[in-house]
């Protein structure tokens, strides 16, 4: 298995423009989770989803940020209009569900809002 | 509120030694923890976790210790090597919460030579 899959890596755009960022969970995996880190706050939950369905997004900043899971396999996270605060590594992770060792993470997206 | 505190950003150690992270919890709720080990450019990975009907769990040279009355629990890493050197999460997750976890800010550990 290729593991938690997301793109791009890296990511520099200019305020105000909009930013979608992918993941590709562990086939199997019934849940999916984004992560935030920052210096300031370290690893933030932002949302999380459970058979596609999301389950909690009350560490969601703003409704500048919305994510989806239309399938299995693919989960996205877009911030519209994007701002330079936004800047971070954004993980995206996926488990069996409930089982909290089961947590995989894929390697980030680093966001640089300019 | 931080529910999971890491009070140390950073930690040197020589190469040989034992190294002592730290972790402290806000909710008696939580009945699970991890610890995460974290590469630059790299995703966090598990290393080892306990559950709260034990207050030790052994994997090779990595011992987790959970102190209940306190909500204090500390990772071991005995003998220290460099390849440990590398950003150190703790996480909690409660009953119910379907795997939620919940992360400290971490600690980095440099394991000198």
């Amino acid at each position: 298995d290729a593991g938690v899959i997301q793109s791009p890596r890296h990511e520099v755009t200019e305020m105000g423009q909009e930013v979608t960022l992918r993941c590709k969970p562990i086939s199997g995996h019934n849940s999916l989770f984004w992560y935030r880190q920052t210096m300031m706050r370290g690893l933030e939950l932002l949302i999380y989803f459970n058979n596609n369905v999301p389950i909690d997004d009350s560490g969601m900043p703003e409704d500048r940020f919305s994510a989806k899971m239309p399938n299995a396999s693919f989960s996205t996270l877009k911030i519209q209009p994007s701002e330079p605060r936004d800047s971070a590594v954004y993980f995206c992770a996926s488990s069996t569900g409930g089982i909290p060792y089961g947590y995989t993470f894929g390697s980030g997206t680093r966001l640089t809002v300019v | 509120d931080q529910q999971v505190k890491q009070n140390s950003p950073s930690l040197s150690v020589q190469e040989g030694r034992i190294s002592i992270l730290n972790c402290d919890y806000t909710n008696s709720m939580f009945d699970y923890f991890l610890w995460y080990k974290k590469y630059p450019a790299e995703g966090p990975t598990f290393l080892i976790s306990i559950s709260s009907i034990k207050d030790k769990n052994e994997d090779g040279r990595f011992t987790v210790f959970l102190n209940k009355s306190a909500k204090h629990l500390s990772l071991h890493i005995v003998p220290s090597q460099p390849g440990d050197s590398a950003v150190y999460f703790c996480a909690a997750s409660a009953w119910g919460s379907q795997g939620n976890l919940i992360f400290g800010k971490g600690t980095k550990l440099s394991v000198k030579p």
